[in-house]
This record gives C-alpha cells, structure tokens and sequence, in this order.
C-alpha cells in the first residue's frame, strides 16, 4: 500500500501567489481531512471530506482557502492570494469509514510564502 | 474552551522512569480516541487507541475516563527513542472529523 500521498513536499512561493496542494488519499478510505501544522498553533483542521463530500469546513481560515475532492481519488487545496502568514506544513490524512477510524497522514507539504 | 487539551510540556525525563499524560476533552458525545505519536518534521502516526476498559501496548498503557473527560497515556522504563509529541486525538462518530490535541513534547535524558 502507497500510503497517502501528498505533492509537492516543500513549496516556496512569493506573497500573491496562487499555491495548490495535492493529495492522494488510500484506496478504499472514505474521509479525507486537511491540517494545517505550525508551532504556534499546532494540528488545525482545516476541511474534512466523506464520500467525497465536504462536510466540515468552519477550520478554513478564510476565502483565500479552497479545497476539492473532484473523486475518491484526489484532493486539493488552494490558497489564492497566499501570504507569508499562511507558511506551515499541510498535512493530508485519511481514514476508512470504520469505528475505529485510525487517520493515516501523508509526509505533508510544507509551504513557505515569502 | 478548546475540544482537546493537552499540557505542551516539554516533560524531560530521565530513561527508564516512569512518565504519564493527560489530556481532556470539551465534547461528552466523543466516541473514539487515540494517541498518536509526531517525530520531529514527519507527520503523526498512530500510538494506540484508547479503549473504554484502557489497554496497554508493551510498555504503554492508555486509559479513559469518561466522568471527567480524559485520557491519559503511561510510558514505562521510558527508552530515548520515544522522545517525540504525543498528541491526543477525539472523534465523535464514524465518518466525523478527528481532532488533535497541541500534543506534549517529551525529551528521555540519557
């Protein structure tokens, strides 16, 4: 099994600039949760998704924030203008829809905006 | 307040004692915690989960306790590798979102 995947793994990007994350979550699991990682802040939810459905939202920050899960297959999250505030690692995880609902995390991408 | 809370240490302890975490949690609808564990710039991974009755994992012991909304995680004859974060993680029902403590630094001192 691959594991969660997440591309790229370190961006830098200037202020204004639009950043898109990508994440392959692993076949059969039905949730997919973005985090956003700093040490002021900590693990922050940011969006999670079921069956492909967002179905909580309220951790995104703010408008500049999308994120989509067009199939089972693949997600992505974009920040649009970014700003040296939105620099973290980005954490895609996802999980079978079971009881016991362990949360398995891709390496991250860790954004840096200048 | 916030959903989880966990003491961000950092807790040094000397190896081979003992070391104990608690966390709460803020929602009595919450159903299914875990302990993971975040080495320094790599993602967080699974611990143990923690069940109603408590379970132990070789020299981790998770515990629960429902009344007054904690968990908590034992460590004996604590090794150097498990110097990490530990973050404590809630979920209310399947197909809900997870929530992740800050997490609690622990250094083991040779």
């Amino acid at each position: 099994d691959a594991g969660v995947i997440q591309s790229p793994r370190h961006e830098v990007t200037e202020m204004g600039q639009e950043v898109t994350l990508r994440c392959k979550p692993i076949s059969g699991h039905n949730s997919l949760f973005w985090y956003r990682q700093t040490m002021m802040r900590g693990l922050e939810l940011l969006i999670y998704f079921n069956n492909n459905v967002p179905i909580d939202d309220s951790g995104m920050p703010e408008d500049r924030f999308s994120a989509k899960m067009p199939n089972a297959s693949f997600s992505t999250l974009k920040i649009q203008p970014s700003e040296p505030r939105d620099s973290a690692v980005y954490f895609c995880a996802s999980s079978r829809d079971t009881l016991v609902m362990e949360a398995f995390f891709g390496q991250g991408t860790r954004l840096t905006v200048v | 307040r916030k959903e989880v809370e966990q003491d961000p240490g950092p807790f040094n302890v000397p190896e081979g004692a003992t070391v104990a975490f608690n966390c709460t949690y803020s929602n009595s609808a919450s159903q299914s915690f875990f302990w993971y564990r975040q080495d320094c710039r790599k993602e967080p991974k699974l611990l143990m989960s923690v069940y109603s009755s408590g379970n132990e994992d070789g020299r981790f012991t998770a515990q629960l306790n429902r009344a007054s909304q904690y968990i908590s995680l034992l460590i004996r004859d604590s090794k150097l590798s498990d110097s990490a974060t530990y973050l404590c993680v809630v979920s209310r029902a399947r197909g809900d979102k997870i929530i992740f403590g800050k997490g609690t630094r622990l250094h083991i001192l040779p």
